[in-house]
């Protein structure tokens, strides 16, 4: 099964409201989690990085009380898009990497298989 | 800050036939690593290879091989006995020690049967 998955895979929402999405690893312990922004027919935009218990750490030009990463357990990352605006409308990419439940540390990342959100 | 250059936004090769995508990187560090993902209409990133900027050996997965050019800071993806499934985008990527991944531009491939 995957890795990481992500929920919803898609979703629609009002201008003006918030919305979260959940990036879950199973088997494996997320210590460091990375979430990407992919606009139609673009590369894969890095948003922020986030460490298990610790704040995210923000790209550039990335509004943090706009986008807000919550990474509380070894197994869960959110990312809230909040006030929802057009311009958010884009593809959410979460990724992984830490060490497997039951078997050691690996330095692969793990993608998750994205969030459509489409704000109207 | 590293950056990640793919010149081809489009490529396409036959059935059975082989095809190099390209891929420039530019960073001032020793130690990185360097992806080739495939991402098909499903979105989903799919890992194709990897190499440690440490190897001199170039990697090789199957049909999948790389040409890593350190000095030249070129690692081109070679693609023998195009598949239909391998039709998809390429995204070359760049991971330094730090932990940062960075994506290039991608590159269409098509394949024509």
């Amino acid at each position: 099964g995957a890795v990481v998955s992500q929920h919803p895979s898609w979703v629609i929402c009002k201008s003006g409201t918030s919305v979260k999405i959940e990036c879950r690893s199973l088997d494996f312990q997320a210590t460091t989690m990375f979430w990407y922004r992919q606009f139609p027919k673009q590369s894969l935009m890095l948003m922020a990085t986030s460490n298990e218990g610790s704040k995210a750490t923000y790209e550039q030009g990335v509004e943090k009380d706009k986008f807000l990463i919550n990474h509380a357990s070894l197994t869960l990352s959110t990312l809230t898009v909040t006030s929802a605006h057009p311009e958010d409308s884009s593809f959410y990419i979460c990724s992984a990497r830490g060490r497997w439940t039951v078997g050691g540390r690996t330095d692969t990342q793990y993608f998750g298989p994205g969030t459509r959100l489409t704000v109207l | 800050a590293q950056t990640v250059t793919q010149s081809q936004p489009e490529m396409s090769v036959q059935e059975a036939e082989t095809v190099t995508l390209s891929c420039t990187y530019d960073t001032s560090e020793s130690d990185y690593y360097l992806f080739w993902y495939k991402q098909p209409p499903s979105r989903q990133m799919i890992l194709v290879i990897r190499q440690e900027a440490y190897k001199q050996q170039n990697a090789t997965e199957n049909r999948f091989s790389v040409n890593f050019q350190k000095a030249a800071k070129s690692f081109s993806l070679k693609i023998s006995d195009s598949q239909l499934g391998d039709a998809a985008m390429y995204f070359c990527a760049y991971r330094s020690a730090n932990n940062d991944m960075r994506f290039g531009a991608g590159t269409r491939l098509t394949v024509k049967p």
